[in-house]
């Protein structure tokens, strides 16, 4: 079975402290890429970052790090010292790569509020 | 320059009424898809299209009926509306396994 979940349905930050988004992905797939995107409150889906499979580097961009781990089937998502414009709707997806149809698999999201 | 435009942006009609949305990209992308995004924000994906083919189509109502007349567009033609399919339509288009880009979404409503 395909299948990614988001077991945090909404969490609540004050601003500047750090939040962790978990995400949890189900493949047999040995060769798959996973993804984040972010919904703000406008409605439009941005992109945040792919990794492959085979890239268990962990990433960081900005205020923005993810932590992928192989071994636990984990790519979570981690905000340091996040502000207001970090509230949105975060999704995690899995694209398996063996079948060739590309399907991507999302996540059911989880909502952030960061309050001021 | 818009990557990937949708049409209408919002859709308000009557049940039983026949609508299309109509989706364009201008990436040079191969695939397109056409997602369901419900009142909790669960994102569905419907259909895919790799250079005008058919390769994915969940289990869709077939009031539902997509169309690909070339690479760069996706139409989404549905039939018979009813109150359940009132929700944000997301169209998006990859390069095989890269990020999806997506367009901004057509509120459906379904009075």
């Amino acid at each position: 079975a395909q299948k990614v979940t988001q077991a945090q349905t909404e969490i609540s930050v004050v601003e500047k402290e750090d939040v962790t988004l978990d995400c949890v992905y189900e493949t047999r797939d040995t060769t798959y890429y996973l993804f984040w995107y972010k919904q703000p409150p406008s409605g439009e889906l941005v992109f945040l970052i792919r990794r492959n499979s085979f890239d268990e580097q962990n990433e960081i961009s900005g205020r923005y790090s993810w932590n992928f781990q192989k071994s636990t089937s984990s790519f979570n998502f981690t905000i340091t010292a996040s502000q207001v414009v970090d509230s949105a709707v975060y999704f995690c997806a899995l694209t398996p790569t063996t079948s060739g149809t590309y399907k991507y698999i999302f996540g059911t999201g989880t909502r952030l509020k960061v309050l001021a | 320059d818009t990557a990937v435009s949708q049409t209408p942006k919002y859709l308000v009609t009557q049940m039983g009424n026949d609508k299309s949305i109509k989706c364009e990209q201008n990436l040079g992308h191969d695939t397109m898809y056409w997602y369901k995004q419900d009142s909790k924000k669960f994102l569905k994906i419907m259909f895919s299209y790799n250079n005008k083919e058919l390769i994915i189509n969940e289990t869709v109502p077939n009031r539902f009926s997509p169309k690909s007349p070339d690479k760069a567009h996706l139409n989404l033609h549905i039939n018979s509306l009813e109150l359940g399919d009132s929700a944000v339509y997301f169209c998006a288009s990859s390069q095989a396994v890269n990020e999806q880009f997506f367009g901004p979404g057509t509120r459906l409503t379904v009075l």
